[in-house]
C-alpha cells in the first residue's frame, strides 16, 4: 500500500500556540495535499504543494515538503478552539492520475 | 459554491440488504471517489470513475459495485450488505481545472449494518 502515515496520531494544545503535523509517504508523488475533518463531516481541502516547491503559506497554514526525506509537515499558526478537527495528508502520485492516497490523519485538540 | 451532496447521512440496513447510496456534485466535475473510513485506517478508496459509464477498482473493491451513468451522479452499491461493511462512507469529485486534483468531499453517510 503506498499509504502515508501522519504523526503524531493525537495532539493537545492551548489555544494560541502552534500545532505541528508530520506526514510520511513511500513513493513519488505529483503533489501533497492537506485536508480537515471536523467530527463526523466530509474533509475541507486546505492547501497544496506541488513536488517542484519546498514551502507553502495560506493565511496561518504553512506547508513544507523534503521530497529527498518523503515527508511534509503542517504548521497551523496561533490556534483556535475552532481548529479542532481532523487533519489528514494526500499524496497525488506520479502515474496514478486523479488518484489521491489518504494518510491515517493527526486529531487535534486546541483547548481554551 | 462547490457542492457535492450525499443521498442519506444516516442509514441502518439488514445483513444481506441490497443497499445503494448515492452522490451528486454541480460541479462538471470528470472524477468522481467512493471511500470509506474506519477508524485507525484513514480513507480507503473502493472505487472511483473518471467518465461516465468508466469505473475503477480501488484499493478495497470486494463486496461493492458502482454505477456512473451521468457526470453529475455516481452511485455505490453494496450487492449483499455485511456487518463488516459498517463504516463512514465519502463521496469526493474532483477536476483538473488547477491542474492538481483538489477533491471536494460531500457529508458522508454512516451506514450501520445490523
Amino acid at each position: 500500500s503506498q499509504q502515508g502515515e501522519e504523526d503524531p496520531q493525537a495532539l493537545s494544545i492551548q489555544e494560541g500556540e502552534n500545532a505541528t503535523m508530520n506526514c510520511s509517504y513511500k513513493t513519488s508523488i505529483n503533489n501533497l495535499q492537506w485536508y480537515r475533518q471536523n467530527s463526523g463531516r466530509g474533509l475541507v481541502h486546505l492547501i497544496l504543494i506541488r513536488s517542484n516547491e519546498r514551502e507553502k503559506h495560506s493565511g496561518r497554514l504553512r506547508v513544507t515538503l523534503d521530497t529527498s526525506k518523503k515527508s511534509s509537515s503542517l504548521l497551523i499558526t496561533a490556534s483556535r478552539a475552532a481548529d479542532t478537527a481532523s487533519y489528514f495528508c494526500a499524496t497525488a502520485h506520479t502515474g496514478t492520475a486523479s488518484k489521491l492516497t489518504f494518510g491515517t490523519g493527526t486529531r487535534l485538540q486546541v483547548t481554551l | 459554491d462547490v457542492k457535492v451532496t450525499q443521498s442519506s447521512r444516516y442509514l441502518v440496513k439488514r445483513t444481506g440488504e441490497k443497499v445503494f447510496l448515492e452522490c451528486v456534485q454541480d460541479m462538471d466535475h470528470e472524477n468522481m471517489f467512493w471511500y470509506r473510513q474506519d477508524p485507525g485506517l484513514g480513507l480507503r478508496l473502493i472505487y472511483f470513475s473518471y467518465d461516465v459509464k468508466m469505473k475503477e477498482k480501488g484499493d478495497i473493491p470486494e463486496g461493492y459495485s458502482v454505477s456512473r451513468e451521468k457526470k453529475e451522479r455516481f452511485s455505490l452499491i453494496l450487492e449483499s450488505a455485511s456487518t463488516n461493511q459498517t463504516s463512514m462512507y465519502l463521496c469526493a469529485s474532483s477536476s483538473w481545472g488547477t491542474g492538481a486534483y483538489e477533491q471536494y468531499f460531500g457529508p458522508g453517510t454512516r451506514l450501520t449494518v445490523t
